[in-house]
């Protein structure tokens, strides 16, 4: 089976920068996915990692290391509008995602 | 424009009484996917299907029904619904070839049973 942790609630302030964390548990790993989800929405994909390093997109940035099943979400110049919860989800051989338990990031001003 | 669209978006039932939200999507995706979402618990799978007449149980599947008859179409059912499947429910769906696609996601059903 598959598991994963990422730290439930993160607090920053406008114009930081915030990582979160997902470390993870499976078997036929795949790669690692972000998820964002505002109050009241669908999530939305951010971004995905099936090679070890640094993946940038915009303000945001993900990164994998597979010996240590660690990734990270890195977010860039926060704006409050970034206020969210951030999901990690490992696709696995089979090609399904398991979801993380969600971290609720909030950013103050 | 490409959607995975669900209905309803909000549901208020009894204990007992069957429902069923619809799913579908116009992305032609081989696989589509439902989930629930309660705090602190993430999202759940409750099943999928990674094509037409293929189904497989998720993490949560008990109390949920399931079918794929046509691609674009994936409809849950709960036959008797008891008060613990009070949740918000999301259809997904993605290409089911690729490891990178994106799940898209439906905008959510509340569910209220009482």
């Amino acid at each position: 089976g598959q598991s994963l942790e990422q730290p439930s609630e993160v607090t920053a302030v406008e114009g930081a920068i915030v990582q979160i964390n997902c470390t993870y548990q499976t078997s036929g790993f795949y790669g690692l996915s972000w998820y964002q989800q505002h109050d009241g929405g669908a999530p939305t994909f951010l971004s995905y990692n099936a090679l070890d390093g640094l993946e940038e997109t915009g303000r945001f940035s993900s990164f994998l290391s597979r010996s240590d099943s660690y990734g990270y979400l890195l977010l860039q110049e926060l704006q409050m509008k970034d206020s969210a919860s951030y999901f990690c989800a490992v696709v696995d051989a089979g090609n399904m995602l398991t979801f993380g338990g969600g971290t609720r990031l909030m950013v103050k001003p | 424009e490409a959607q995975v669209t669900q209905n309803p978006r909000y549901l208020i039932t009894v204990t007992g009484k069957k429902l069923t939200v619809t799913c579908s999507q116009n992305m032609n995706h081989e696989y589509m996917s439902w989930y629930r979402q309660d705090p602190g618990l993430g999202l759940r799978q409750i099943y999928y299907s990674m094509n037409v007449e293929v189904t497989d149980k998720g993490d949560v599947p008990e109390g949920y029904k399931v079918s794929r008859k046509e691609k674009r179409n994936f409809p849950l059912i709960l036959e008797s619904p008891s008060p613990n499947q009070t949740s918000l429910y999301f259809c997904a769906s993605r290409s089911g070839t690729a490891y990178n696609s994106p799940l898209h996601f439906g905008n959510g059903t509340r569910l209220t049973v009482t």
